[in-house]
């Protein structure tokens, strides 16, 4: 069975200042994929960032990027220039692909604060 | 319009009584996924369904079952609530393996 681990339960960041949230996972997959999901005060669960395993490119959206290392099944989501409306509940995620399993295996979340 | 709409938002309910919550989509996806979400543990998958016809128990399943009544409707039942199951409940859906999945906005249930 997959895992995910943060183990960061809480960060703490000043805005417009860069932080970088932790994310291991264990599998024994080769295919998969993982994600990053936000959940603001509003509770809903957003889609920040997702990979490839495939692919050795970092992916990046706008202020978000991960640092994706396959070897030590790591995968970290860097925010750049943070904002108030980055505070929120931060989840990894991870789905194998291939088979008939295409859950999604979620961390137990990192608490951001971005404070002015 | 929501794409994902989960009912009701909030609800709040005696031990032993029966409880349904249910979601709808538009998104047109055949996967569907009932999560609970609890302080500390992040979301765990109850059940999910990958067509009208597919239901999977998922890790903790104990004392919930699921309807999957239409390709956009999937529903939760707690046959006879106790408060542990008191937690945030998400409906998702996806299209197609290793794409995001897509949350409704969460019903917010407390079983006293």
């Amino acid at each position: 069975a997959q895992t995910v681990t943060q183990s960061q339960p809480e960060m703490s960041v000043q805005e417009a200042e860069t932080v970088t949230l932790s994310c291991t996972y264990d599998t024994s997959e080769n295919n998969y994929y993982l994600f990053w999901y936000k959940q603001p005060p509003s509770r809903q669960m957003i889609l920040v960032i997702r990979q490839e395993a495939y692919k050795q490119q970092n992916a990046t959206e706008n202020r978000f990027s991960v640092n994706f290392q396959k070897a030590a099944k790591s995968f970290s989501l860097k925010i750049s220039d943070s904002q108030l409306g980055d505070t929120a509940m931060y989840f990894c995620a991870f789905t194998r692909y291939g088979g008939s399993n295409y859950k999604l295996t979620f961390g137990k979340g990192t608490l951001l604060t971005v404070n002015p | 319009d929501a794409d994902v709409t989960q009912t009701p938002r909030n609800r709040i309910t005696k031990t032993g009584k029966r409880i349904m919550l249910e979601c709808s989509q538009t998104k047109g996806h055949d996967r569907m996924y009932w999560y609970r979400q609890d302080p500390g543990l992040g979301l765990r998958l109850i059940y999910y369904s990958f067509d009208v016809k597919d239901i999977n128990k998922g890790e903790i399943s104990d004392g919930y079952s699921v309807s999957r009544q239409a390709q956009a409707k999937f529903s939760l039942s707690l046959e006879s609530a106790i408060p542990n199951q008191t937690a945030l409940y998400f409906c998702a859906t996806s299209d197609s393996p290793g794409y995001e999945q897509y949350f409704g906005p969460g019903t917010r249930l407390t079983v006293t």
